[in-house]
């Protein structure tokens, strides 16, 4: 059965420092999600492609968050510079284009010292 | 934009017994309501979905009821499981949008 790949799955790193996610959604599905999970609280959606185009990124933190999917197939999320509060599990998930059902990715567990 | 608001936060029970967790939302819009089960350290897993065409959905042990009026829907497990034990997230999304927006979660404990 496909499912979403995520890399690395675990990321400690000093606040300041730059961080990079990457992830690579099931085949076919053109639609692609960043979300944030804080310890103890549901996923917030970050950013949300569909093909290479970002369709909704009205959350992400501009000022130091940039997502980009540049072939419309895997995608990088990057953090720089990285603060304490972004310490949270970022998990990816894709869906086919137009359908609601949405398969979740492991994650990475960011922690920010 | 839509809230969801999930109760309860934990519901501990007895293996055998039934749970039942319940969520809120405020968007009469929201058509499609999905349930994840999420193991510690592991993804979220889609357990069951149902969309606002259809109040009832089962699935062997699992159940989702949904009350469009009152905009809230419940997952129900009957027959618990130690290893049902997990955080359960309840969503709803618009038409068109899929953008997804969750509950907090309950933590379900089941006891041998």
């Amino acid at each position: 059965e496909a499912e979403v790949a995520q890399s690395p799955r675990y990321k400690i790193t000093e606040k300041s420092q730059a961080v990079a996610f990457w992830c690579d959604p099931i085949s076919g599905h053109a639609t692609l999600y960043w979300y944030r999970q804080i310890l103890g609280q549901g996923p917030e959606l970050l950013v949300q492609f569909q093909d290479e185009s970002v369709v909704d990124d009205s959350q992400l933190p501009k000022d130091r968050f940039s997502a980009e999917r540049l072939k419309g197939v895997d995608s990088t999320l990057k953090i720089q510079p990285a603060e304490l509060g972004d310490s949270a599990m970022y998990l990816c998930a894709s869906s086919l284009a137009g359908q609601e059902t949405q398969y979740f990715g492991p994650g990475t567990r960011l922690l920010v010292l | 934009g839509e809230n969801v608001e999930q109760h309860p936060s934990t519901l501990s029970v007895q293996e055998g017994d039934s749970a039942v967790i319940k969520c809120t939302y405020s968007d009469s819009a929201s058509n499609y309501f999905p349930w994840y089960k999420q193991e510690l350290g592991k993804r979220p897993q889609l357990i069951i979905d149902i969309r606002s065409n259809v109040g009832e959905k089962k699935d062997q042990r699992i159940a989702v009821t949904l009350n469009k009026t009152a905009k809230h829907f419940s997952l129900h497990i009957t027959e618990t499981q130690p290893e049902d034990s997990a955080v359960y997230f309840c969503a709803a999304s618009i038409p068109w949008g899929s953008t997804l927006t969750f509950g907090k979660g309950t933590m379900l404990l089941v006891s041998p």
